[in-house]
């Protein structure tokens, strides 16, 4: 079956810019994950749905940042006014269920100048 | 501060011998995973093991937790080019298992 996809792969933008990044999780999986990883570090958590909920939105690292799972499927990362800060790669990941091995995308990277 | 450390954070061995790398903990947790991550690539999830669980393999992967020292061990054996990546551990805690933690990682070289 399909594994997660992600897009768009690649997205640049332009400071102060509002950016959306989709995340198509494998089918039947509940548990949903955003990710952002930096270079050279590991994958800093932001986001965990469980169906349709934000059941941790504890690492989202401030208000301009905002996720949205409206059907317990697709999930939408939104970042608003972007900072040249925010350039990293955005990873999210899905789960049969809480508690177990999670599956990646191959991540979209945001560059914002 | 991080929940998880891994150490060493570099390593390069020559192809068929043994590659070990560790990872150190604060709180006390659910459970340790590892993943593995190919350059400009996704992560791959390698092993799980519980809080309740010693040891547990997969092909030549062998991975222990010692919660009374927090700590865990990646062993990978006879070595390959192909397992040349970043291997990361992850923990999820006992009062917030839904939040994965991943450390800085280990990068692993394996020399042909």
């Amino acid at each position: 079956g399909a594994g997660v996809s992600q897009t768009p792969s690649n997205k640049v933008t332009e400071k102060g810019k509002y950016v959306e990044l989709r995340c198509d999780p494998i089918s039947g999986h509940t548990a949903l994950y955003w990710y952002r990883q930096s270079l050279g570090q590991g994958p800093e958590f932001l986001i965990y749905f469980q169906g349709t909920g934000a059941a941790d939105d504890s690492g989202l690292p401030n208000d301009r940042f905002f996720a949205v799972r409206p059907e317990g499927s697709v999930s939408t990362l939104k970042i608003q006014r972007t900072e040249r800060g925010d350039s990293a790669v955005y990873l999210c990941a899905s789960s049969p269920r809480l508690d177990n091995e999670q599956f990646f995308g191959p991540g979209t990277r945001l560059t914002v100048l | 501060s991080q929940q998880g450390e891994e150490d060493p954070q570099a390593l390069s061995i020559q192809e068929g011998e043994n590659a070990t790398m560790n990872c150190s903990y604060k709180t006390s947790i659910n459970n340790l995973q590892w993943y593995r991550q190919n350059s400009g690539r996704g992560l791959v999830h390698l092993i799980l093991i519980r809080s309740n669980e010693r040891e547990k393999h997969s092909g030549r992967l062998r991975v222990t937790l010692d919660t009374s020292k927090k700590s865990s061990s990646l062993l990978i054996t006879a070595s390959r080019a192909a397992d040349t990546a970043s291997y990361f551990c992850a923990t999820a805690t006992k009062t917030s298992y839904d939040k994965v933690i991943f450390g800085p990682g280990t990068s692993l070289s394996v020399i042909p």
